[in-house]
Order: C-alpha cells, then structure tokens, then sequence
C-alpha cells in the first residue's frame, strides 16, 4: 500500500521568502504524486501533479515540485511567499494499480508573516 | 455552477439520527469518492464508485453507507450518526489527471 509523510503540520514564512513543504512517499510500484493547496472554507484545488514525464513539476501560483525517486520525495517550493499563499497543503500520492484513489498527507498549514 | 456540488454546506445533527449528505457533479466523470477531513490526519477514504455499478470500500467505510444513483449522482448516508463522525466531508470526482473536490459538507454531531 502507498502511504504519504508530510514533515511539518505547520510552517511559518515571511513573505517574499522561500517556501519550502516537505512530502515523503512510499510506494511499491511507480506513483503518480500531486499537490493540493486549501484556502478557508473551501474544497481542495490541485496544484500540480507528477505523472512520470518531467521530474520538475510547474503547477500554478508560481508553485513548482521535483520528483527525487531515490530520495521518495516530492517536496513543493516557491520562490517568494505572497501573503495570498497563507492556505494549507496536502500532498498525495496514487498508483494505477489502485484504481488512482489518493492517499494524502496529513496537511501543512503555511502561516505568511508580513 | 461548480463542477461538483455538495449539499448541505453545514449540518448538525444529534447522535443516533441517520443523515444523507449529497454529491452531483457535471464533469462527466465515471469516478467518484468520498473523503473526510480531521485535523492533522489529511484526507481519509471513505468509499468510492469507478461507475454507477462499482462501489468499494474505502480505508474507513465503518459507520457508512453510499448510494451511486446515477453517473453524476453519489450520496453518503450515516445510517446512526455518533461524535466521532464530526468532521468535514468531501466529494471528489476524478479522470485519470487528478481529483475535483466539492466544497466540503462540515457535519457536527451532538
């Protein structure tokens, strides 16, 4: 079974600095690895997804991941935190072989300090 | 109009009273799921449909039921609500490129 490790429940940044979420996975066959960002009050809305073709992932808002096979790890980056990323994060992972459902992390709440 | 829909936004409801919490979407997906979120837990599986014929158990399915009425319809009933199903619930409906979330059911059982 595939199984997913967020390091951090929360993160602190000050804006215009680094953002750096950190996702560990693990997976007997070859994943398929997504991010998904939750503003307050709302559903999950995707990020970005790896799905085996370029190891560096660009998703949107300026988000960007690369897939480190021999490190299982997914680990999620931007440049510079807008006060507008302040949200929490889900990694997840699924493989074909179980139907695509998605097995997520336990959440990374980033806090953006002005 | 969203793409997947989920009524009621926000419910209480008193233990032992049995619930239906509402999914339909428009994307025209097969796939549909049923999640819900804890605190520090993440998302966790409920149950999920690859079509209107095909329903499975998900990781934590004990204590709930689901009905697939149609392609775009899938509904989660708990049958006998207790505390401990406190949480927010999420549908999901999926191709092969990732899920679409609901907005999120928030379910407070007193």
């Amino acid at each position: 079974a595939q199984s997913v490790t967020q390091l951090g429940s929360h993160v602190s940044v000050s804006e215009g600095a680094l953002v750096l979420l950190r996702c560990n996975y693990s997976s007997s066959v070859p994943p398929y690895l997504f991010w998904y960002v939750q503003y307050p009050n709302q559903g999950l809305q995707l990020l970005l997804k790896y799905t085996s073709a370029a190891t560096l992932v660009k998703g949107i808002n300026g988000f960007e991941a690369e897939f480190k096979k021999s490190e299982t790890s997914f680990h999620l980056t931007k440049p510079s935190a807008h006060m507008s990323d302040a949200a929490e994060y889900f990694c997840a992972v699924s493989i074909k072989a179980a139907g695509n459902k998605l097995t997520f992390g336990g959440g990374t709440r980033v806090l953006v300090k002005p | 109009d969203a793409d997947v829909t989920q009524t009621p936004r926000n419910r209480i409801t008193k233990t032992g009273k049995r619930i239906m919490l509402e999914c339909s979407q428009t994307k025209g997906h097969d796939r549909m799921y049923w999640y819900r979120q804890d605190p520090g837990l993440g998302l966790r599986l409920i149950y999920y449909s690859f079509d209107v014929k095909d329903i499975n158990k998900g990781e934590i399915s004990d204590g709930y039921s689901v009905s697939r009425q149609a392609q775009a319809k899938f509904s989660l009933s708990l049958e006998s609500a207790i505390p401990n199903q406190t949480a927010l619930y999420f549908c999901a409906t999926s191709d092969l490129g990732g899920l679409t979330f609901g907005s999120g059911t928030r379910l407070t059982v007193v």
